[in-house]
């Protein structure tokens, strides 16, 4: 079963505005990524964040993780129709074990 | 500059007809992995390579056999391709020990269409 579910599974905005997308998990995480993949590409790591730290940026991206409520969130500030593409969360369980990705956000920012 | 390679990035094959697709890195990283995403899904991880040892996932077809020669090349040989496994296939590696720690870098993908 999934590790990581996204929610909402798809969003619309005006460019300019906001992006917010949501990811909650089961199980506890040494981590949680998230990537992003334009249409008919491959994924592109944006962002890593720790189980010990709570909130992290990169540019426009803000990723807050909260462990007692198994969830976290990526926030687009200021969205360009370039940031349309599918959003992934992943979970790192710890050790060897592999990344379970979640379903993903399809952001459409319109121009 | 690309640093995951897949070739080609289209294929077409015939129902049961084997197909092999390709995955080449110079990041010379040790964990080479094989996904299988279907449109509006998550990336299915159907193995890895930790170097030369090989994990199949629980839920992998018998169908899906993989093989890397040495840390740069990886494939995935598709014994018989049916209708149900037309998919993107997306190859990614990592670095170091510890995957859990590690970001995975993605090829752009082969997308695979069975006739």
């Amino acid at each position: 079963s999934q590790q990581g579910e996204e929610d909402p599974q798809a969003l619309s905005i005006q460019e300019g505005e906001n992006a917010t997308m949501n990811c909650s998990y089961k199980t506890s995480i040494n981590n949680l990524q998230w990537y992003r993949q334009n249409s008919g590409r491959g994924l592109v790591h944006l962002i890593l964040i720790r189980s010990n730290e709570r909130e992290k940026h990169s540019g426009r991206l803000r990723v807050t993780l909260d462990t007692s409520k198994k969830s976290s969130s990526l926030l687009i500030t200021a969205s360009r129709a370039a940031d349309t593409a599918s959003y992934f969360c992943a979970t790192a369980l710890g050790g060897n074990t592999p990344l379970v990705f979640g379903k993903g956000t399809r952001l459409s920012v319109i121009a | 500059d690309a640093m995951v390679i897949q070739n080609p990035r289209y294929q077409v094959t015939q129902f049961g007809k084997p197909v092999t697709l390709s995955c080449s890195q110079t990041l010379n990283h040790n964990v080479m992995y094989w996904y299988q995403q279907k449109s509006s899904q998550a990336p299915k991880l159907l193995f890895h390579y930790y170097d030369k040892d090989f994990n199949n996932e629980a839920d992998t077809p018998d169908n899906f056999q993989s093989r890397r020669p040495n840390t740069s090349f990886c494939f995935l040989d598709i014994r018989s391709p049916g209708l149900g496994d037309a998919a993107m296939y997306l190859c990614a590696t990592s670095r170091g020990k510890t995957i859990a720690k590690n970001i995975q870098y993605f090829g752009a993908g082969t997308r695979l269409s069975v006739l």
